[in-house]
């Protein structure tokens, strides 16, 4: 089971682009890498996930080196909505694809 | 209007009181899941199943039951047994493994 490393929190004034590193060392050759966005008091949200290089939405990007062993997930021109918790996670199973760790708590400043 | 949804979004129960949390969904997704997230943690998976009468443990199953009788339901029963019941409890969804999964608005539980 791939573990994952993020950053306990950041913080980051609105307008500007925030880079949220994953480290997933162990990462196996079936794994996708996925991220979700929690808000306080509510279920996660869905935000992107890729398996190789690049995977672009209307909400974030997500850029995975050769070797996959980190993943950094993009959002361009954050505003104070975008603070939240975001998940990192690394599976490619049902019992593991959903395994969260503790997250990266996003703080946007005005 | 599809999505899924759990109730109640609170209770409150006794200590030595089992209680059972609801999940449906919608969606026809074959997968459901079930969590537990204590305040400033991450989540927690508790039970999973990826089919009608299957379900499989996850990591903190000790203490709590699921059935998975239909495709639309899963619903979690904390017992007597789970040392520290009080806690967010979240049920998600997906199609299938390699999908995006969509979660309930969660349902906080209260033991006193």
């Amino acid at each position: 089971l791939a573990k994952t490393t993020q950053p306990i929190s950041m913080d980051s004034y609105e307008g500007q682009e925030v880079n949220i590193t994953c480290s997933h060392n162990n990462i196996a050759t079936n794994d996708y890498i996925t991220w979700y966005q929690q808000f306080p008091s509510q279920g996660p949200r869905f935000i992107i996930q890729g398996y190789k290089t690049k995977v672009t939405n209307e909400v974030a990007s997500l850029f995975i080196p050769a070797d996959r062993k980190s993943s950094t997930l993009s959002l361009p021109r954050v505003s104070l909505s975008d603070t939240a918790v975001y998940y990192c996670l690394v599976g490619k199973n049902a019992g593991n694809m959903l395994t969260f760790g503790g997250g990266t708590r996003l703080m946007v400043k005005p | 209007d599809g999505g899924i949804t759990q109730s109640p979004k609170y209770l409150f129960r006794k200590e030595g009181q089992n209680v059972t949390l609801s999940c449906e969904q919608n969606l026809n997704h074959d997968a459901m899941y079930w969590y537990r997230q204590d305040p400033g943690q991450g989540l927690r998976l508790i039970y999973y199943s990826q089919i009608v009468n299957d379900f499989q443990k996850g990591d903190i199953a000790e203490g709590y039951s699921v059935s998975r009788e239909k495709k639309e339901s899963f619903p979690l029963t904390v017992t007597s047994a789970q040392k520290n019941p009080t806690a967010f409890y979240l049920c998600a969804s997906s199609i299938g493994v390699f999908t995006e999964a969509f979660f309930g608005q969660g349902t906080r539980l209260t033991v006193v």
